[in-house]
């Protein structure tokens, strides 16, 4: 089945620690994206990737990092300057990242930090 | 600036008709998709309208008016399983999807 999968599903972690949420996609997807959902707002984008080897930053970059070095892989990287982790981080993926493309995505992880 | 606005909250009863609205304000438009979420999972993809005009899909439409800036969402003969948030979000000019904060759905019996 093609997909797109997210691990884990939930996530703790202290105050100060960079933590990675894993994005994999088997759709032979040219784009991808990471998205942070916060309660009554609408979903917010933090990185997308439109070819291998190549990212660019969205609304909310400062405090993130990704890598895309295969075409099937997005990782996002927290790092300890983003002021407000705690939120739900989503990764989709269409075929390319320009005209109409539906985005597919992942089932998410919850990230808490304590 | 980029602005979505759909109601917070709507209550429908089953077996009824409901209507979620969606206005924008984009710099430029490739179209608008309409998501479903159920809590605490991924959203779904339900329609994408670029044109002015209803889109019919089941118990699902989607309507357009690119003059007003505004769309909505017609979904008929309510399930309980349709309960859930609806994402409206447009694709701008550079095709990055800006978002609405989404309706959330109850359905009541």
């Amino acid at each position: 089945d093609g997909g797109i999968t997210q691990s884990p599903k939930y996530l703790f972690r202290k105050e100060g620690q960079n933590v990675t949420l894993s994005c994999e996609q088997n759709l032979n997807h040219d784009a991808m994206y990471w998205y942070r959902q916060d309660p009554g707002q609408g979903l917010r984008l933090i990185y997308y990737s439109q070819i291998v080897n190549d990212f660019q930053k969205g609304d909310i970059a400062e405090g993130y990092s990704v890598s895309r070095e295969k075409k099937e892989s997005f990782p996002l990287t927290v790092t300890s300057a983003q002021k407000n982790p705690t939120a739900f981080y989503l990764c989709a993926s269409s075929m390319t990242g320009e005209a109409y493309n539906e985005q597919f995505f992942g089932p998410g992880t919850r990230l808490t930090v304590l | 600036g980029q602005n979505i606005d759909q109601p917070t909250e709507m209550t429908a009863t089953e077996g009824a008709i409901v209507q979620i609205n969606c206005t924008y304000q984009t710099s430029g438009f490739n179209g608008l998709f309409w998501y479903q979420q159920h809590a605490g999972e991924a959203p779904t993809f339900l329609s994408y309208n670029v044109l002015d005009g209803l889109e019919e899909k089941g118990r699902f439409s989607s309507f357009l008016s690119r003059s007003k800036g505004y769309s909505y969402l017609l979904l008929k003969e309510l399930q309980m399983k349709d309960s859930a948030s609806y994402l409206c979000a447009v694709m701008d000019s550079n095709y990055q999807l800006i978002w609405g904060a989404g309706t959330k759905l109850i359905i009541k019996p």
